[in-house]
């Protein structure tokens, strides 16, 4: 089992409010990542980091917004959450470097989100 | 466009059988391929990763096979058992980028029934 981790495991929260979901890793990786799955879907890429104070917008188009200013830390907050953003929110961490293990993506239990 | 299609899409199968999940991918340039088991309301966990030169790969009960000619992989399981019941996520990573960049299938729900 790999040491990340993402708080809340589930929340429940109303249109309007502000949200922060948080992931930490302790293995000392340098890429980490933040990816949005709907049931039944494939992951989505929606941020990722080469490492701190480095942040950058993924494959899906999304309104939240990441930081990176510590490398165990990568949390993702929504201003203003909306029902759209009822999903299922995964974070990964990879290893620096461009050899093939550090290709492994190390995924937290992820967030469920739902927004009434 | 880079795309990675999985069959079937679910599958149900009975405990102590053998079951085969197909992959097939246009991923370009390509990289390497994985495997990932993901239990409901949990992150996907990796069970095997193989590059351009590995034909097949092995983890346990797991068994992974990669044809880069056709751009098609599989992975067997044998002897299942209840605790394989999970979303089985086809991988693949392209050379292109120093991100490494992750192209995910749909998954195969498996269900192993008692």
């Amino acid at each position: 089992e790999a040491d990340i981790y993402q708080t809340p495991r589930y929340l429940v929260i109303g249109t309007g409010k502000k949200i922060t979901l948080e992931c930490s890793q302790t293995m000392g990786h340098d890429k980490m990542y933040w990816y949005q799955q709907d049931p039944g879907m494939e992951l989505h890429l929606i941020h990722y980091s080469y490492g701190v104070n480095s942040t950058e917008k993924g494959d899906l188009s999304s309104e939240s917004t990441v930081s990176r200013i510590r490398t165990e830390h990568f949390p993702l907050t929504l201003e203003s959450a909306r029902p759209s953003h009822t999903s299922q929110y995964l974070c990964a961490s990879s290893e620096p470097g461009d050899s093939l293990p550090s290709y492994e993506q190390y995924f937290g239990p992820g967030t469920r989100l739902t927004v009434t | 466009k880079n795309q990675v299609e999985q069959s079937p899409q679910s599958l149900i199968i009975l405990e102590g059988k053998n079951c085969t999940l197909q992959c097939n991918y246009t991923v370009s340039p390509f990289s390497n391929l994985r495997w990932y088991k993901q239990d409901t309301g949990r992150g996907p966990v990796s069970l095997t990763i193989m590059t351009f030169s590995e034909n097949t790969k092995s983890n346990g009960r797991y068994t992974a096979t990669l044809d880069a000619d056709t751009k098609q992989s599989s992975l067997h399981i044998t002897a299942s058992q209840l605790s394989d019941s999970a979303s089985y996520i086809c991988v693949v990573s392209d050379r292109g980028s120093t991100l490494g960049r992750l192209y995910f299938g749909r998954g195969t729900q498996l269900t192993v029934w008692p």
